[in-house]
């Protein structure tokens, strides 16, 4: 089975920029499948924030319009998301995770990691 | 995007004794729904996709129906492990969206 480990700054300044890795190990990154970042602040429910495909090919959620960059790292089998212009708002767990197929369910998820913005 | 909206936001049910939670689509998302169960300072876990089908090493208490806007998941025999949260995600149409969640708590 594909697991995912996130990895990242857990204290983030406002005004600044969120950066997280997600590793991927037990498959291939530049094989198949979407890989996504999906977040969830302290006491309420899980939000899409946007993925990519193995060819590169991305898409946002557009309630987070242009702050929001995901990449790819063939090399060393990992994703990155990176969010800027962060407010308190954005504070959260990040999770990673991957589905099959585009519009699909995310079979594996990633421990999540809690990026706090705050000066 | 599709509003997904959970009911009850709470339910109190006592071990043993089965539960049903509800998931309802702003609009028809077919079959495209997925259940997860998430515990506290854990990630989501998958139980169920396409509506009915198990996720693999899902106990077969775990049982979902529904298409269309309706779904429910059904679990039977209350173990303790069960009590937790639980999301349902429509990826019907993009953006994929997640209900507000549903905490099954022991009464």
């Amino acid at each position: 089975q594909v697991q995912l480990q996130e990895s990242g700054p857990g204290l983030v300044k406002p005004s600044g920029t969120l950066s997280l890795t997600c590793a991927v190990s037990g498959g291939s990154i530049s094989g198949s499948g979407w890989w996504s970042w999906v977040r969830q602040p302290p006491g309420k429910g899980l939000e899409w924030i946007g993925e990519i495909y193995h060819s590169g090919t991305n898409n946002y959620n557009p309630s987070l319009g242009s702050r929001v960059t995901i990449s790819l790292d063939t090399s060393k089998n990992q994703f990155s998301l990176n969010l800027s212009s962060v407010t308190a708002a954005d504070t959260a767990v990040y999770y990673c995770a991957t589905s099959e197929k585009w519009l699909g369910q995310f079979d594996w998820w990633g421990q999540g990691t809690l990026v706090t913005v705050s000066s | 995007e599709i509003v997904m909206t959970q009911s009850p936001a709470t339910l109190s049910v006592s071990p043993g004794d089965s539960a049903t939670l509800s998931c309802r689509a702003s609009q028809s998302v077919s079959s495209n729904l997925a259940w997860y169960q998430q515990k506290p300072d854990q990630a989501p876990r998958l139980l169920i996709y396409g509506a009915s089908t198990g996720a693999t090493g899902i106990p077969a208490r775990f049982s979902g129906s529904g298409s269309g806007t309706e779904f429910t998941l059904t679990i039977s025999s209350l173990q303790s492990e069960d009590f937790a949260v639980y999301y349902c995600q429509q990826y019907n149409n993009w953006p994929v969206t997640f209900g507000q969640g549903t905490k099954l708590e022991i009464k």
